[in-house]
């Protein structure tokens, strides 16, 4: 099975503050990743798809980068309502994967 | 409008068999797969398995011997059913529309493995 690993597992920040969130597979996922926003008692959001591309409704400040095995999500000016977990999910190789998480704090 | 709806029994004795209802509104299940994920309390997701348009399925080789997918696509349901039941099953479970990306969810099931 296709390891995903998010660092950091916890990271604080300020609003307005640009964010960059990490994800990285134990092999070559070929930008076949999904990146999740999971608020407290909530299902989990798909905020990005297939490396770089942006789910409908999402807000621009949202967007996605990486290839092969590292990959991030970056989120430019750092909003309240930003506060949750954050998932990365390959999808190339069965099983599909999840990684363990990011939560985003308010600082 | 998508919408996936989870239902099924809060508490499950150790040992027994869980059974999970996935109705599906918005959307059908012959063009359409539908995958099944679960969370343990206070952990991360885990991929459990998906049911695919054609009526294949797949499953997480971690949990495969015990898990069982299958849907009746005149009532638009998907079912989950798995044996052997331990604590460390208790979870929430999700069901979502999966398109290589999951992108419609259920809003979640809480199931505690308890005697």
């Amino acid at each position: 099975d296709i390891q995903m690993t998010q660092s950091p597992s916890v990271l604080s920040a300020s609003v307005g503050d640009r964010v960059t969130l990490n994800c990285k597979a134990s092999q070559n996922i070929n930008k076949y990743l999904n990146w999740y926003q999971q608020k407290l008692g909530e299902a989990p959001k798909l905020l990005i798809y297939n490396t770089n591309n942006l789910q409908t409704g999402i807000p621009s400040r949202f967007s996605g980068s990486g290839s092969g095995t590292d990959y991030t999500l970056t989120i430019s000016s750092l909003q309240p309502e930003d506060v949750a977990t954050y998932f990365c999910f390959q999808h190339n190789s069965w099983p599909d994967t999840f990684g363990a998480g990011t939560k985003l704090e308010l600082k | 409008q998508v919408q996936l709806k989870e239902s099924g029994p809060g508490l499950v004795q150790p040992s027994q068999t869980l059974s999970l209802t996935c109705t599906v509104s918005g959307l059908s299940l012959t063009s359409n797969s539908v995958s099944w994920i679960r969370q343990p309390p206070g952990k991360g997701l885990e991929w459990m398995g998906v049911i695919w348009s054609n009526g294949g399925t797949d499953y997480n080789s971690a949990i495969k011997s015990r898990l069982s997918i299958s849907r009746d696509t005149s009532k638009s349901q998907v079912f989950l059913k798995m044996n052997s039941l331990q604590t460390e099953d208790t979870a929430m479970y999700f069901c979502a529309r999966n398109r290589g990306r999951l992108d419609y969810w259920g809003q979640g099931v809480m199931v505690t493995v308890s005697s």
